[in-house]
């Protein structure tokens, strides 16, 4: 299809096991985004992509994250020895604009990720 | 801390009615809002994308306008359908890559 596809769409992990999220762009597409989007609240940033650099990983919550586009377009969201506290929705989102012409461009998001630490 | 806020957190309403929620956001560094659909087990679709003070945009029976000097804007659904019911998200861009989305306003119209 011509949209943003993540998968697995569903993920259940045990405590302390890794992860790997992906996430396919939509083509052309310069801008590449991660959200974690937690139970009743708004999808919280966690990084971007401008083709294959990371030019901002402020949102990771810890160096347990991680994240990459090695050719500038399929993603992957890594998360290791993961606890409870990383159960989510992670989003991925991509945009046409680049660098600062991104932020009046609308996202276009996959259907998410829906993550289960047990 | 940048924060958006987004009332109310759910609405309730018939088919017909008309409707609107607000999102509020910090008034100083503004670059752009931006207001998502997202209904349940789809992925968010983009609705509006808003720079200038004053504007508004419209899209069938959706709306929106934009008061950057004191930091809110208006989503208006005239008409309401049952097709509308879904989360309304709006997300406040300062002009770097960071994207601040509110918690969203989730609208429910009964038929």
């Amino acid at each position: 299809g011509a949209g943003v596809s993540q998968s697995p769409r569903y993920k259940v992990a045990k405590r302390g096991q890794d992860v790997a999220l992906r996430c396919d762009p939509i083509s052309g597409h310069v801008s590449l985004f991660w959200y974690q989007q937690a139970l009743g609240q708004g999808p919280e940033f966690l990084t971007y992509f401008q083709n294959e650099a990371q030019l901002d990983k402020s949102g990771l919550p810890s160096d347990r994250f991680f994240a990459e586009r090695p050719e500038g377009s399929v993603s992957t969201l890594k998360i290791q020895r993961t606890q409870q506290e990383d159960s989510a929705v992670y989003l991925c989102a991509s945009s046409h604009g680049q660098g600062l012409s991104y932020s009046n461009q609308p996202q276009h998001f996959g259907d998410g990720t829906r993550l289960s630490i047990l | 801390i940048l924060n958006v806020e987004q009332s109310p957190q759910s609405l309730h309403v018939q088919e017909g009615d008309s409707t609107n929620f607000t999102c509020s956001f910090p008034s100083s560094n503004f670059y752009a809002l931006h207001w998502y659909r997202w209904e349940t087990a789809k992925s968010p679709e983009a609705l509006f994308v808003m720079t200038l003070n004053g504007d508004e945009k419209k899209k069938g029976r959706i709306s929106a306008t934009l008061n950057t000097k004191e930091g809110y804007s208006y989503l208006y659904i005239k008409g309401s359908q049952p097709e509308d019911s879904a989360t309304y998200l709006c997300a406040f861009n300062t002009g770097g890559f960071k994207t601040i989305f509110g918690a969203g306003t989730r609208l429910f119209v009964k038929a």
